[in-house]
């Protein structure tokens, strides 16, 4: 069965602007949760997300966002970009009942330049 | 602020050594779950723990999870080159919330 899988692997955007990632999860897994990771702060959670709902959300600002689809995809969104949001962008998908066992993507490696 | 204390966070030893990683909280976790990550990669389960006092084995891995289920541990026997990576613990406050909470994570090398 297919793993989960982040689009792109790789971006570069410039400050104050916009990204979107994309997360599509496990066949079967309907939760998805979002992590940054970096060398000074390991691996953060960010938010998480069932049947389209935003179950649960990290300390970030809201120039972090968030969706998910019917089809359990999920995007996530930064505005306004600034260089410390360079980062490994981790999603990881769950059965959305019982103990969390997290799914990951390989990521996305978001540098702001 | 629920916190895993991750120890040590950098093991560099030769093959053929035993180690044993630390992840501490005052917490109290529903589960714990242990991942490896390799450079450039994202995090792979390696194993979940539920029961206080729980001990788990996967091959020359051994993972114990405290009576308390506020902290546990990982072991390797006769460590080989193929085992250095990332090692992260992480804690599930509690069940259907899809948040975990990540120790800093333990980088280990094993050298031939």
């Amino acid at each position: 069965k297919a793993g989960v899988t982040q689009t792109p692997r790789y971006l570069i955007k410039t400050r104050g602007q916009q990204v979107t990632l994309s997360c599509s999860p496990i066949s079967g897994h309907r939760s998805v949760s979002w992590y940054q990771q970096t060398p000074g702060q390991g691996l953060q959670f960010l938010f998480e997300y069932f049947s389209e709902t935003q179950r649960n959300k990290g300390n970030f600002p809201g120039r972090f966002s968030g969706r998910q689809f019917s089809n359990s995809r999920s995007e996530m969104n930064v505005s306004t970009l600034e260089l410390g949001d360079s980062a490994l962008y981790l999603c990881a998908s769950s059965t959305p009942l019982g103990n969390t066992e997290a799914f990951f993507g390989q990521g996305t490696r978001l540098t702001v330049v | 602020t629920q916190l895993l204390e991750q120890s040590p966070q950098f093991l560099s030893i030769q093959e053929g050594e035993n180690l044993t990683v630390y992840c501490n909280s005052s917490s109290v976790f529903s589960s714990l779950q242990w991942y490896r990550q390799e450079p450039g990669e994202g995090p792979v389960l390696l194993v979940t723990v539920v029961t206080g006092g729980e001990v788990k084995k996967l091959k020359r891995l051994t993972f114990q999870f405290g009576d308390a289920r506020k902290d546990s541990s990982l072991h390797i026997t006769a460590a080989q080159p193929g085992d250095t990576g990332l090692y992260l613990c992480a804690g599930d406050i509690s069940s259907n919330t899809g948040k975990l909470i990540f120790g800093q994570g333990t980088t280990l090398q094993v050298k031939p």
